[in-house]
Parts: C-alpha cells; structure tokens; sequence
C-alpha cells in the first residue's frame, strides 16, 4: 500500500475534464514536498507530465495542469482526448522514507 | 541527446542472480542522481534502488542484501547486480535519470525502454 493514495480509476467522455487526485500526509505533499506526474501508455516507460507541482515539460500539452494544496495534489486533464487513456502516477517525497521514488498506487484512466 | 538503454533481463529461476545494465549517453552517469524502478505485471511502480552522484546508494527493504547498484564511469554505465532472486522480483525494470526538484527530491525525466525479469522454475 503507497504512501501516497489516488483512486484506482477514473473515466471521462471525450471533450470533458477528469481530475486524478493523490493524498498524502503531512510527511511528504503536506510538508512541502514537490508533486510530480507521470503519464503511462500501455506497454511503454512512464512519460513525465507535470514536475514541481505544476510546470509542463516541453511537448505536454497545455489540457495537463497540476495543482498542490495541504496534503494532496491534483492532476487536471481538459479536453480529454481517446490518446488520454493511460495510467498516471504522482511522486512525492516523504522525509521518513529513503528515496524520491515514492509512488502514488497510480490511476487508470478509461476515456469511454 | 539523453537516452537510457537497459539490458540483461530475461527468465531466471528463483535463487538465481541476474545483471542489469543501464547505458546512457548525452550525460555521464557519475554525475546525476540515478534510481531503478520496476514495475511487476499489472501493478504500479516501485522504486527499488539509487545511487546519487556522490556514490551514497540506498535501496528499497525487499531488496536490501540481495541487490547492489554501481556505476562505470568509463562505460556511462549503471548496473543492477540481482542476487537471490524470487518471483516477487518479477518486474520490468527501467533506469531513469533524477532532476533536482528540493531539499533531497528529485523527479525523473528521462526513462529507458525497460527490461523484463521473470523468476520462475
């Protein structure tokens, strides 16, 4: 069970916004940690979409926005698009763990 | 430009001990933080062992004393020597590069491909 929780599943139509949350605790989002997500295509290595809470890389389309507030963080998608459908993940820190790795249980997200 | 290329996966009985190797190229490998994670089939992603540039590893608790993570400078090279292998430890396994994010957090921008590891008799 990770640290960091987001719900299992999530789905949306084309065109509208869907919201992925990850809860933390007050030892990791909650005590100022970055958040940072990732995109999961079926069969490839996870993508990064959104670092230190809510900055895109170069290339992500502006329909990902993060958001951080307390002890947990929220991953925003607009315009949900059929190539949407994917796993995600958040990362945070937790200052009573080894390691940045520490991931969300990830969300799957079904665009029906 | 970055790249990640990981090998040595494959099937192994359990008991047995395996080598990963992570090549990279348009960065040096002994100068960033780097981490191993993997991912066992349909499950979610779990961090198994880094190592930051200053050489200080860590590794997750169902690997401690079964894996150790190193590094070639000359081969821009980071490996993932598995010991003692279970079936747990089935995964693929992917190398990624750390970006300094604060305080002790990093994020990881770029991933290799990954490499299937299947314990099994």
């Amino acid at each position: 069970q990770s640290v960091l929780t987001q719900p299992p599943s999530v789905s949306g139509a084309p065109g509208q916004r869907v919201t992925i949350s990850c809860t933390g605790s007050s030892s990791n989002i909650g005590a100022g940690f970055d958040v940072h997500w990732y995109q999961q295509l079926p069969g490839t290595a996870p993508k990064l979409l959104i670092y230190r809470n809510s900055n895109r890389p170069s290339g992500v389309p502006d329909r990902f926005s993060g958001s951080k507030s307390g002890t947990s963080a929220s991953l925003a998608i607009t315009g949900l698009q059929a190539e949407d459908e994917a796993d995600y993940y958040c990362q945070s820190y937790d200052n009573r763990l080894t390691g940045s790795g520490l991931f969300g249980g990830g969300t799957k997200l079904t665009v029906v | 430009e970055v790249q990640l290329v990981e090998t040595g996966g494959g099937l192994i009985q359990p008991g047995g001990s395996l080598t990963l190797s992570c090549a990279a190229s348009g960065f040096s490998v002994s100068s960033n933080y780097m981490i191993w994670v993997r991912q066992a089939p349909g499950k979610g992603l779990e961090w198994v062992s880094l190592i930051y540039s200053g050489g200080v590893t860590y590794y997750t608790e169902s690997v401690k004393g079964r894996f150790s993570i190193s590094r070639d400078s000359a081969k821009n090279t980071m490996y993932l020597q598995m010991n003692s292998l279970r079936a747990e430890d089935t995964a693929v396994y992917y190398c990624a590069r750390g970006e300094f994010s604060t305080y002790d957090e990093y994020y990881f921008h770029y991933w290799g491909q990954g490499t299937l590891v299947t314990v099994s008799s």
